[in-house]
């Protein structure tokens, strides 16, 4: 079945970190851009970053960047995104999706919670 | 960046009814790189739409898009139950990607 599945999220205190995870089958993962897309509650969506097929390019909201970091492991066919010095507003849903531009495959997402 | 806003927010309409769903963008939008999602409750989107009007696999052709430049559409000819959700356009042509705030369109 071609699918994406988030895992790692949680509650974490203010000036925390956590890393995301997406695991992704019945696709040919190293042939696609990958992509991180958050959803605080009761919000609209917001794009987070991007990664090359290979990792060598990455781009990201200039808000996050600097505290948020995206990558990839082809040979597990997963996608990564550490966050560091975490806020209350970077509570969401955090979805991984398929694409570099516009994403065809999105997976269930993972909730962050940031509170003390 | 580029900003888009959604028309109107909130649509009510009947199932059988055709529902017109507007996207207005602060800058030029290059080349229809413009994308529809369709989000239901608890569920990820799905992506509908995209280049402006390009169906995306598996997305019933009651489904339509169209529109350039900084002014977009969505069309869904007759509207079915299932149809009823929040829509949000997406923007691809600069950096960053940015989404709409959404319309919702409920059952009237």
């Amino acid at each position: 079945e071609v699918q994406l599945v988030e895992s790692g999220g949680g509650l974490v205190q203010p000036g925390g970190s956590l890393r995301l995870s997406c695991a992704a089958s019945g696709f040919a993962f190293s042939s696609f851009w990958m992509s991180w897309v958050r959803q605080a509650p009761g919000k609209g969506l917001e794009w987070v970053a991007n990664i090359e097929k290979d990792g060598s390019e990455k781009y990201y909201v200039d808000s996050l960047k600097g505290r948020f970091t995206i990558s990839r492991d082809n040979a597990k066919k997963s996608l990564y995104l550490q966050m560091n010095s975490l806020r209350a507003e970077d509570t969401a849903v955090y979805y991984c999706g398929r694409g570099k531009w516009n994403f065809d495959l999105w997976g269930r997402g993972t909730l962050v919670t940031v509170s003390s | 960046e580029i900003v888009l806003t959604q028309s109107p927010g909130t649509l009510s309409l009947s199932p059988g009814e055709r529902a017109t769903l507007s996207c207005r963008a602060s800058q030029t939008v290059s080349a229809g790189y413009l994308a529809w999602y369709q989000q239901k409750p608890g569920q990820a989107p799905r992506l509908l739409i995209y280049g402006a009007s390009n169906r995306a696999t598996g997305i019933p052709d009651r489904f339509s898009g169209s529109g350039s430049g900084t002014d977009f559409t969505l069309t869904i000819s007759r509207l079915e139950p299932e149809d009823f959700a929040v829509y949000y356009c997406q923007q691809y042509s600069s950096s960053p990607i940015t989404f709409g705030q959404g319309t919702r369109l409920e059952i009237k």
